[in-house]
């Protein structure tokens, strides 16, 4: 079985500051692992995704998110937030070398990006 | 630019009616995906489809949910009756299976309220 674990459900963070929102994942081969963001009132949109190859992903709007096969976790991460980038973040895995195409997400982080 | 389009965006209905939501998946890609998201559950997969062949509705209620792609530009949720425990909002996503989905794009969701 898959799963994932977003332990923060909010994370606050000042304008021009870093922001990490982090993201442990448990499957039982290799791991697809991905990362959605949903504005309000809005359908989920793919920010980047790690298949193989270099650790540190990069993605849109300035994100990346690095993975860290021994500590199972893919936090995402920003060099400088921006008040746009408030929204909910959601993290996925899937198992490679499982059968289907089964998508399992965390329960979302609310990021808010102060003034 | 190319996106997953759902029909309607918003639904209000009594408790027994019939609801179906729509989705069109992106020109091209072969596998759509059913979620609903609630505050309680977050993101749950209810079914999905590759080439409109279901391949697994195991997260979707059987006796008053289906699901169908009548042809592949059209994919269909239907509720009947509906409750007011259905109430959410459900997301179509599609992508392209080629060894596996690797990104799946998302719709804008259909809010639906059951009364």
């Amino acid at each position: 079985a898959q799963s994932v674990a977003q332990p923060e459900d909010q994370v606050n963070v000042a304008e021009g500051n870093p922001l990490t929102v982090k993201c442990t994942y448990s499957v039982s081969g290799n791991p697809y692992l991905f990362w959605y963001v949903q504005y309000p009132n809005r359908g989920l949109q793919f920010l980047l995704k790690y298949i193989t190859g270099d650790n540190l992903v990069k993605g849109s709007y300035g994100f990346e998110a690095e993975f860290n096969k021994s500590q199972t976790s893919f936090h995402l991460k920003k060099p400088s937030a921006l008040v746009s980038d408030s929204a909910l973040y959601f993290c996925a895995v899937r198992d490679l070398e499982a059968a289907g195409n089964k998508l399992t997400f965390g329960g979302g982080t609310r990021v808010l990006v102060k003034p | 630019d190319a996106r997953v389009t759902q029909t309607p965006r918003h639904k209000v209905t009594e408790m027994g009616q019939e609801v179906t939501m729509r989705c069109q998946p992106i020109l091209g890609h072969n596998t759509v995906f059913w979620y609903r998201q609630t505050m309680m559950q977050g993101l749950e997969l209810l079914a999905y489809f590759r080439n409109r062949a279901p391949l697994d509705d195991s997260g979707m209620p059987k006796d008053r949910f289906s699901a169908e792609m009548p042809d592949a530009t059209l994919a269909t949720l239907k509720i009947q009756p509906s409750e007011p425990r259905d109430s959410a909002v459900y997301f179509c996503a599609s992508g392209l299976s080629q060894a596996g989905v690797r990104t799946q794009y998302f719709g804008p969701g259909t809010r639906l309220l059951v009364l």
